[in-house]
């Protein structure tokens, strides 16, 4: 059983296209994530969602938009996709949301912009 | 100063031996610190959390000097399957974790 699981994994497209990538986790957790992984290798936070409620929300172009249909859920849309855009995208959960837990990273979506 | 430095290595080291490293980090405040693991071209994983002075777990051992701000990792009697890049996570003042770079260790037979 897959806790976190990300699709598509591999994720090819031209630049000015818009995508959408899609998690789902069966942990029972209130919390899930939107990680971004660039080429030098740093895991930064994009969103987080307690409850279906963003709670992060940090500085990312408005062209990246969550989504959150309930708990278990958590989709990216991204809007007129950008060179800059191609990293790899890795969606989380924590059981609460409070920064001292273990928070489990789904497989990771590889996306090239071209 | 960033909220959390790792040396990048990679740290090249032949089978069955010891290898350890630092990870240094900014928030004074923060009690707790993790490890994660990830291999390449997989997510990362939880390898240790760190709370007081340090934790073992078999062949990994992480200490922690508040006074200093850093963290280490200690891996003793290392095996092919060690070879992974390891984070140091730091946790924020606002939910947020912090995510080093992450330093290379590769094992050789």
């Amino acid at each position: 059983d897959t806790a976190v699981s990300q699709t598509p994994k591999y994720l090819v497209t031209q630049m000015g296209n818009d995508k959408s990538i899609k998690c789902e986790q069966n942990l029972g957790h209130d919390t899930m994530y939107w990680y971004k992984q660039d080429s030098k290798k740093f895991l930064k936070i994009m969103f987080s969602y307690n409850n279906k409620e963003l709670i992060i929300n940090e500085t990312v172009p408005n062209r990246f938009s969550p989504k959150s249909p309930d708990k278990a859920h958590l989709n990216l849309h991204i809007n007129s996709l950008e060179l800059g855009d191609s990293a790899v995208y890795f969606c989380a959960s924590s059981q609460d949301g409070t920064s001292e837990e273990t928070q489990y990273f789904g497989p990771g979506t590889r996306l090239l912009v071209l | 100063r960033k909220e959390v430095e790792q040396d990048p290595g990679p740290f090249n080291v032949p089978e069955g031996a010891t290898v350890a490293f630092n990870c240094t980090y900014s928030n004074s405040a923060s009690q707790s610190f993790f490890w994660y693991r990830q291999d390449c071209r997989k997510e990362p994983k939880l390898l240790m959390s760190v709370y007081s002075s340090g934790n073992e777990d078999g062949r990994f051992t992480a200490q922690l000097n508040r006074a200093s701000q850093y963290i280490s990792l200690l891996i003793r009697d290392s095996k092919l399957s060690d070879s992974a890049t390891y984070l140091c996570v730091v946790p924020l003042w606002d939910y947020k974790l912090s995510f080093g770079a992450g330093t290379t260790v590769t094992v050789r037979a």
